[in-house]
C-alpha cells in the first residue's frame, strides 16, 4: 500500500481533458509534486509546489492541492501525454510517492 | 545543464552488499541547499525512494528499509555512492538518482537483478 493514493489508471480522449487525484488525509497541507514517467525511460518532474511547472513542461499541465486531493490536470490531452503519472510528497524529511497512475490517450 | 547517471552491477546475490555509484554534472554537492536523492523501481511497480544526501552532509532514509541503506558524497569526484545491505530478490529494480529535493532531473536509470 502506499500514503497516496491515486487511482491506477485513467483513460481519455485526444483533445479531452485529463484529472489525475492523488489522496490522503490533510493533503492540502503539503505541497506535491508530478512526475510523468514514459515506458523505458527516466521519470520527469512535470508540476512541483502544487501548480509550478518547471521549464519546458506544456502550459496544458496544470495543478492543485486542497483539502484531502491533489489533481493535476491535463488539458486538450495528446497522444505524447500516454505515461505513466506519479505524485509525491514530503512527510517530515521523508519523501513518498504515489501508487502511480496509467494514463492512456484513446 | 545538469545530467546525473546512476551505475554499478547488474547482478547480485541474495545476502550481499549492493553498491551503486551516481555520477553528476552541472551542479556542485557543496552548494548551499542541493541534494542526491535514490530512488528504486522494481519492474511493473511504482517509485520508491530510499534516500538522500545534501550538501551538508545531513542524510535522510526511508525507514522501511530498517538500517540497510546508507549514502556518501564524494564531492572532489562529484559523485555519490549508495550502499544497500542483505540483498534480497525484492530488492530487484531499476535504481535512480535524481537532483535535490525536487527530483529534477532524473539520471538513467541501473537495472540491478538480485538472484543466484
Amino acid at each position: 500500500s502506499y500514503d497516496l493514493t491515486q487511482p491506477p489508471s485513467v483513460s481519455v480522449s485526444p483533445g479531452q481533458t485529463a484529472s489525475i487525484t492523488c489522496s490522503r488525509d490533510k493533503l492540502g497541507n503539503n505541497y506535491v509534486s508530478w512526475y510523468q514517467q514514459r515506458p523505458g525511460q527516466s521519470p520527469v518532474l512535470v508540476m512541483y509546489q502544487d501548480k509550478k511547472r518547471p521549464s519546458g513542461v506544456p502550459e496544458r499541465f496544470s495543478g492543485s492541492n486542497s483539502g484531502n486531493t491533489a489533481t493535476l490536470t491535463i488539458s486538450g490531452t495528446q497522444a505524447m501525454d500516454e505515461a505513466d503519472y506519479y505524485c509525491q510528497t514530503w512527510d517530515s524529511n521523508i519523501a513518498v510517492f504515489g501508487g502511480g497512475t496509467k494514463l492512456t490517450v484513446l | 545543464q545538469i545530467t546525473l547517471k546512476a551505475s554499478g552491477p547488474s547482478v547480485v546475490k541474495p545476502t550481499q552488499t549492493l553498491t551503486l555509484t551516481c555520477t553528476f554534472s552541472g551542479f556542485s554537492l557543496s552548494s548551499t541547499g542541493v541534494g542526491v536523492a535514490w530512488i528504486r523501481q522494481p519492474p511493473g511497480k511504482a517509485l520508491e525512494w530510499l534516500g538522500v544526501i545534501y550538501w551538508n552532509e545531513d542524510k535522510r532514509y526511508n525507514p522501511s528499509l530498517n538500517s540497510r541503506v546508507s549514502i556518501t558524497k564524494v564531492t572532489s569526484k562529484n559523485q555519490v555512492v549508495f550502499t544497500m545491505t542483505n540483498l534480497d530478490p525484492v530488492d530487484t529494480g531499476t535504481y535512480f538518482c535524481a537532483h535535490s529535493s525536487r527530483f529534477d532531473p532524473w539520471g538513467q536509470g541501473t537495472l540491478v537483478i538480485v538472484s543466484s
